[in-house]
């Protein structure tokens, strides 16, 4: 089956500091993506950062990176220096079924206290 | 500028009556998506379109409707038969092997 799991409902981080927002996945595609997505209270999904199955290095974007490791299926958002415009849901998601489709997980809403 | 119009951003509508909402992207993706949330969850997906005039049901799709007779627009048609409507509604595009761009959303209440 494919599945995301986020085992953290909500966060907390103090301003300045470093935060990882924990993700592990399920899937039996040989080759698959996953993301990370933003989503502030306005609504809007916003895209953060992308890792491929196949890519050796993980992924970062400015503040964000994704600690990719694949044996333990987890795909964990590591965001540095958390601002307080980074109080918001993310979600993580997987790209599945050969690219055709995307299974999200329920989020983590993440507060961060000044 | 590229990217994806959902229009309205807010909807009325009585119980009983079908309402469709627009999805509209300039992004030449050829997949579409629409999704539905609820407060406080994460995102079901409704429909999904690799192609235009094919679409495929996603995990609730009982209750809604779509068209995929152009390759910029996906409406989503909310139909009585849902029993639960009120929800927000994103809409999405892709390239093959990307990742998802979204809309703003539609915010639907049915009373």
């Amino acid at each position: 089956a494919q599945k995301i799991t986020q085992t953290q409902p909500g966060m907390f981080v103090q301003e300045k500091e470093a935060v990882t927002l924990d993700c592990t996945y399920d899937t039996s595609d040989p080759s698959y993506g996953l993301f990370w997505y933003k989503q502030p209270s306005s609504g809007e999904m916003i895209f953060l950062i992308y890792q491929g199955s196949y890519d050796q290095q993980n992924a970062t974007e400015g503040r964000y990176s994704l600690n990719f490791q694949k044996a333990r299926k987890s795909a964990n958002l590591v965001i540095s220096a958390s601002q307080l415009g980074d109080s918001a849901m993310y979600f993580c998601a997987m790209r599945v079924d050969y690219g055709q489709n995307f299974v999200f997980g329920p989020g983590t809403r993440l507060s961060v206290l000044p | 500028d590229g990217g994806i119009t959902q229009s309205p951003k807010y909807l009325f509508r009585k119980e009983g009556q079908n309402v469709t909402l627009s999805c509209e992207q300039n992004l030449n993706h050829d997949a579409m998506y629409w999704y539905r949330q609820d407060p406080g969850q994460g995102l079901r997906l409704i429909y999904y379109s690799q192609i235009v005039n094919d679409f495929q049901k996603g995990d609730i799709a009982e209750g809604y409707s779509v068209s995929r007779e152009k390759k910029e627009s996906f409406p989503l048609t909310v139909t009585s038969a849902q029993k639960n409507p009120t929800a927000f509604y994103l809409c999405a595009s892709s390239i093959v092997d990307g990742w998802q761009y979204f809309g703003p959303g539609t915010r639907l209440t049915v009373t």
